[in-house]
């Protein structure tokens, strides 16, 4: 497809297991982009790839959390031992990496943690 | 603290007014400004973008001013149509930091009626 794309479109899991989400970005695109929106929130910056840049994981909320993204293509999310509180709509976007900000986003996954 | 406020969470209009969403941020580092659209289940969607070199930047029915003397930036939808109610979001990067993430604002609903 042309957009970039998200799989699962939602997914529900129990407190305390894993969970992975995964982002085909628009081919071309060097930087990989995850955020999330919680609930009457913005959208939080989680983590950045740049190509085969280390990522920028400043955005990380911790340790449970990492993202890998392999042969500068697809990403995956990965939350290790979820909480209620990670319960939000995980976002992906890419861009072609230069200096023009235009980020086009994935329709997202909702996860939901019990 | 917040770097980019969107003060009113929601906004109504009719069909055919002008629709005004307002932003104010406040990393004076920020020179370029975003405003993305997002359907419920949709990713957010690019809309129009302004560079802090210029003052105003306009495209169709959209127009976004930038004041940056009083940090601020507002978005004017005119004239509007019932399929602009979405939330939208303001966001601001710093040009000169290539692919950097996005700031986001928290989102202004706007619900245009007909």
């Amino acid at each position: 497809g042309a957009g970039v794309s998200q799989s699962p479109s939602n997914k529900v899991t129990e407190k305390g297991k894993d969970v992975e989400l995964r982002c085909d970005p628009i081919s071309g695109h060097t930087a990989l982009y995850w955020y999330r929106q919680s609930l009457g929130q913005g959208l939080e910056f989680l983590i950045y790839f740049q190509g085969n840049s280390a990522p920028d994981k400043s955005g990380l909320p911790s340790d449970r959390f990492s993202a890998e993204r392999t042969g500068g293509s697809v990403s995956t999310l990965t939350i290790q031992r979820t909480q209620q509180e990670d319960s939000a709509v995980y976002l992906c976007a890419s861009s072609l990496g230069n200096q023009v900000n235009e980020q086009f986003f994935g329709p997202g996954t909702r996860l939901t943690v019990l | 603290d917040q770097q980019v406020k969107q003060n009113s969470p929601s906004l109504s209009v009719q069909e055919g007014r002008i629709s005004i969403l307002n932003c104010d941020y406040t990393n004076s580092m920020f020179d370029y400004f975003l405003w993305y659209k997002k359907y419920p289940a949709e990713g957010p969607t690019f809309l129009i973008s302004i560079s802090s070199i210029k003052d105003k930047n306009e495209d169709g029915r959209f127009t976004v001013f930038l004041n940056k003397s009083a940090k601020h930036l507002s978005l004017h939808i005119v004239p509007s149509q019932p399929g602009d109610s979405a939330v939208y979001f303001c966001a601001a990067s710093a040009v000169d930091q290539a692919g950097t993430a996005l700031i986001f604002g928290k989102g202004t609903t706007l619900s245009v009626s007909s």
